[in-house]
């Protein structure tokens, strides 16, 4: 099985702050990572797929990038709505499996 | 609009059984594979079942694998997740979840449904 391993698994953050989280895989799963948010309560959103392209509806400030085996996610100028967790997950093979998750939130 | 409405979350004892629904609307249910995802209290996201769109193949979590069955029926669009000799490490939010496409990335999510095993 490919695992996920996200870093850090919480940070600290301002308002306006650029953050960048890290997905790496066990194996190379080319591009097929997506990204997910998801706040308190509530079931994840769909940031990202296909590891860079933004899903329809989802601000400019969040970028992703990566292929292979290293992925990252940047979010550019952080707003208070953003203040949740995010994961990945790989979709090359069965099984399917998600990283462990980032929390960010308020410094 | 597309809507997942996951419902038959419970209480039930360790060793016992229960069923998922999630009844699917606005789309063309028979054209997508469905997933099942977890979330144990206050833990991360885990991949439970995928079943594809005419039902004809099916994939599990090791975790899950021999105790739990998924399957739809795609004249009712529903799918669901039975759910056997549950243990206590089952307690979870389980969401049902779509792709946009083929691939198995998961655009719009049910609610979910929460299942507690305990005695």
């Amino acid at each position: 099985d490919i695992q996920m391993t996200q870093s850090p698994s919480s940070l600290s953050a301002s308002v306006g702050d650029r953050i960048t989280i890290t997905c790496r895989a066990s194996q190379s799963i080319n591009s097929w990572l997506a990204w997910y948010q998801q706040k308190a309560g509530k079931a994840p959103k769909l940031l990202i797929y296909k590891a860079s392209s933004l899903e329809s509806g989802v601000p400019s400030r969040f970028s992703a990038s990566g292929s292979g085996t290293e992925f990252t996610l940047t979010i550019s100028g952080l707003q208070p709505e953003d203040f949740a967790t995010y994961y990945c997950q790989h979709y090359f093979s069965y099984p399917v499996t998600f990283g462990q998750g980032t929390k960010v939130d308020i410094k | 609009e597309v809507q997942l409405l996951d419902s038959g979350g419970a209480l039930v004892q360790p060793g016992g059984s229960l069923r998922l629904s999630c009844a699917a609307s606005g789309f063309t249910f028979s054209k997508f594979a469905m997933t099942w995802v977890r979330q144990a209290p206050g833990k991360g996201l885990e991949w439970v079942s995928t079943i594809s769109d005419n039902g004809g193949n099916t994939y599990y979590a090791d975790s899950v694998k021999g105790r739990f069955t998924v399957s739809r029926d795609n004249s009712q669009n529903t799918l669901y997740l039975q759910m056997n000799s549950l243990r206590a490490e089952d307690t979870a939010i389980y969401f049902c979840a779509k792709p946009p496409s083929t691939q198995v990335y998961l655009s719009h999510w049910g609610r979910g449904s929460l299942v507690t095993v305990s005695s």
